[in-house]
């Protein structure tokens, strides 16, 4: 079956502009991550659902991210007023019993 | 906080030798995953392991989780160019239903 897909691939935006990334998780899957990774380093936890909640958003690193999931399955995460440093690679998991998670390719955020 | 962390950070090996990187946490894990990731695409899963004490085999490699599970190897036997790629841990909680990843182990098989 089709396996967790992020679009776009890539975003090129300048400074302050704001920008959603989209994920479509698979098919049935209840749960859904959102993860940051930087060059050299592993994914840094964000945002996770379950179904159409966040049940932990402890990971935002502020105010301009926001991400939702409002029929439980595609979710969109928001940044507003973009920064330098929100470059990096957005990644997307889903799952169906926690431990287990499947990822995309990621979205390749950069930001001049 | 719950850390872990990955060792070697980087290493670079013959086709044909033998490995093992290290994931060591302070934390104790419900479960921990293994993941390889290659440049421009998303982690993929090689195995979970639960039990303290567990060993899985996947072909060439072996995981080994530690009885107190907190910390846990992965050993590749006999490597290949096709192994090269970002090795990551990840230790996931059923309580927080949540993940914390390593950074990984950068490694490089040259034929």
């Amino acid at each position: 079956g089709a396996g967790v897909s992020q679009t776009p691939s890539n975003k090129v935006t300048e400074k302050g502009k704001y920008v959603e990334l989209r994920c479509d998780p698979i098919s049935g899957h209840t749960a859904l991550y959102w993860y940051r990774q930087s060059l050299g380093q592993g994914p840094e936890f964000l945002i996770y659902f379950q179904g159409t909640g966040a049940a932990d958003d402890s990971g935002l690193p502020n105010d301009r991210f926001f991400a939702v999931r409002p029929e439980g399955s595609v979710s969109t995460l928001k940044i507003q007023r973009t920064e330098r440093g929100d470059s990096a690679v957005y990644l997307c998991a889903s799952s169906a019993s926690g431990n287990t998670q499947y990822f995309g390719p990621g979205t390749r955020l950069t930001v001049l | 906080t719950q850390l872990l962390e990955q060792s070697p950070q980087f290493l670079s090996i013959q086709e044909g030798e033998n490995l093992t990187v290290y994931c060591n946490s302070s934390s104790v894990f419900s479960s921990l995953q293994w993941y390889r990731q290659e440049p421009g695409e998303g982690p993929v899963l090689l195995v979970t392991v639960v039990t303290g004490g567990e060993v899985k085999k996947l072909k060439r490699l072996t995981f080994q989780f530690g009885d107190a599970r907190k910390d846990s190897s992965l050993h590749i036997t006999a490597a290949q160019p096709g192994d090269t790629g970002l090795y990551l841990c990840a230790g996931y909680n059923t309580n927080a239903g949540k993940s914390t990843f390593g950074d990984g182990t950068t490694l490089t098989v040259k034929p």
